[in-house]
């Protein structure tokens, strides 16, 4: 079956550091990648996606790399602020034709201001 | 922003008991899904909804769960009789079609006792 995973459960960086949360996918025929945020008590909050022609996209503070080789996709987040604070995790869409996309587990950023 | 919106936001029911989780997609959206996400573990799959019947479901829907699109707006889960390990947070989302990131709404906390 799919698997998501990432690397780290937890991650703490300090006001100002960049971040970076890594994530693994198994299916080589992912061709759609999203990262999520999720704060406490809410749900997942759209922040960034690519496509499998790209291995680089850039947002406003966020980075997402993809490595196809390695079956690897990387989210960074530049100048980390308190409000950074949240679970981060990783999806893909390994069929485009039912939409149904594949969660990570999640990794826990805390900002240490 | 269009929003999905999900009621209630906290549901205690007694174990054995029906419940319903009410979702309004975002209004020109397509495809509708819910989501359970146990405490501390990911987003799991339950179901996708397209074009007025289901589209693909999980293991984890079995016969206890059924959806319904009432009307132009609702997207309903029903869990008919409900066990102690349905207890989670439930997970509406939309979307508009294929290869888009899908929005979600805050959620329902479903505690069964």
């Amino acid at each position: 079956g799919e698997s998501v995973g990432l690397h780290l459960p937890t991650l703490s960086v300090q006001e100002g550091d960049n971040s970076i949360i890594n994530c693994a996918y198994s299916n080589s025929a992912s061709d759609y990648f999203i990262w999520y945020k999720q704060e406490s008590g809410k749900g997942p909050q759209f922040i960034i996606d690519i496509r499998s022609n790209m291995d680089k996209r850039q947002g406003q503070r966020v980075t997402v790399l993809l490595n196809k080789t390695v079956k690897h996709l990387s989210l960074q987040i530049a100048a980390t602020q308190p409000g950074d604070s949240a679970v981060y995790f990783c999806a893909d869409l390994p069929h485009v034709s039912n939409n149904q996309f594949y969660f990570g587990t999640g990794t826990s950023l805390t900002v240490i201001p | 922003e269009p929003e999905v919106t999900q009621t209630p936001s906290h549901q205690v029911t007694q174990m054995g008991q029906e419940v319903i989780l009410r979702c309004v997609p975002i209004s020109n959206h397509l495809y509708f899904y819910w989501y359970r996400q146990i405490l501390g573990q990911k987003v799991e799959f339950l179901v996708s909804f397209y074009n007025n019947e289901i589209s693909e479901k999980s293991e984890i829907f079995d016969d206890q769960f059924s959806v319904e699109r009432p009307d132009g707006s609702n997207f309903t889960l029903k869990i008919r009789s409900t066990k102690l390990e349905d207890s989670a947070m439930y997970f509406c989302a939309s979307v508009r079609g294929g290869n888009q990131p899908q929005h979600f709404g805050d959620g329902t906390r479903l505690s069964i006792l």
